[in-house]
């Protein structure tokens, strides 16, 4: 099976402006969750969406959104841009049901706010 | 203004010793937990991972050992060879569905 792919793998951005990022999941599996990775606060959780339904949100302000499509692709919006947002953008993917959480990741997408 | 990382705890091991990775996780109602290792420039790889109705778990030259009495998980590579070299998470899942939050890292460096 083909793995997580992530579009586009690299995205330079200015202050102010929206961004999103598309993923799409292994074959068969309706789970997807985003994360962002920084040097400064790690990998973080942002949501997951299972059957076109944010299912779990982390702690993220609601400029970040996202939405999933009814082939379990997902995309990932964030509004007004900030210099913080400057991340390594990743999504994983899994089945989705109960015991069916592992999750395997894309290769991400790099986006740079300047 | 400057930028603060985090704190990334460092491992530097000979080629072919056994290396053992280190993992606090914060939830006790957590009842599944996953491996990655990170290489530079690439998304985190799925190693092995653990379920809370288990303490030890092997697959191929990984152990994973869970004890949840004090919420530590450590992951064993045994002969860990040069291509081993990476950031090690664990990350635990306190879903229900997908909800995994992480450790800081560990980089590991394997020293031929």
């Amino acid at each position: 099976k083909a793995g997580v792919t992530q579009t586009p793998r690299y995205l330079i951005k200015t202050r102010g402006q929206q961004v999103t990022l598309s993923c799409s999941p292994i074959s068969g599996h309706r789970s997807v969750s985003w994360y962002q990775q920084t040097p400064g606060q790690g990998l973080q959780f942002l949501f997951e969406y299972f059957s076109e339904t944010q299912r779990n949100k982390g702690n993220f302000p609601g400029r970040f959104s996202g939405r999933q499509f009814s082939n379990s692709r997902s995309e990932m919006n964030v509004s007004t841009l900030e210099l913080g947002d400057s991340a390594l953008y990743l999504c994983a993917s899994s089945p989705g049901g109960a015991g069916e959480e592992t999750q395997y990741f894309g290769p991400g997408t790099r986006l740079l706010v300047l | 203004g400057e930028s603060v990382g985090l704190h990334l705890p460092t491992l530097s091991v000979q080629e072919g010793d056994n290396s053992i990775i280190n993992c606090a996780y914060s939830n006790s109602a957590s009842d599944y937990f996953i491996w990655y290792k990170q290489e530079s420039g690439k998304g985190p790889q799925f190693i092995i991972d653990i379920r809370s109705n288990m303490d030890k778990r092997q697959g191929q030259r990984v152990t994973v050992l869970l004890n949840k009495t004090v919420k530590h998980l450590s992951l064993q590579i045994a002969a860990t060879q040069p291509g081993d070299s990476a950031v090690y998470f664990c990350a635990e899942n306190r879903g229900p569905g997908n909800q995994f939050y992480f450790g800081t890292g560990t980089s590991l460096t394997v020293i031929p």
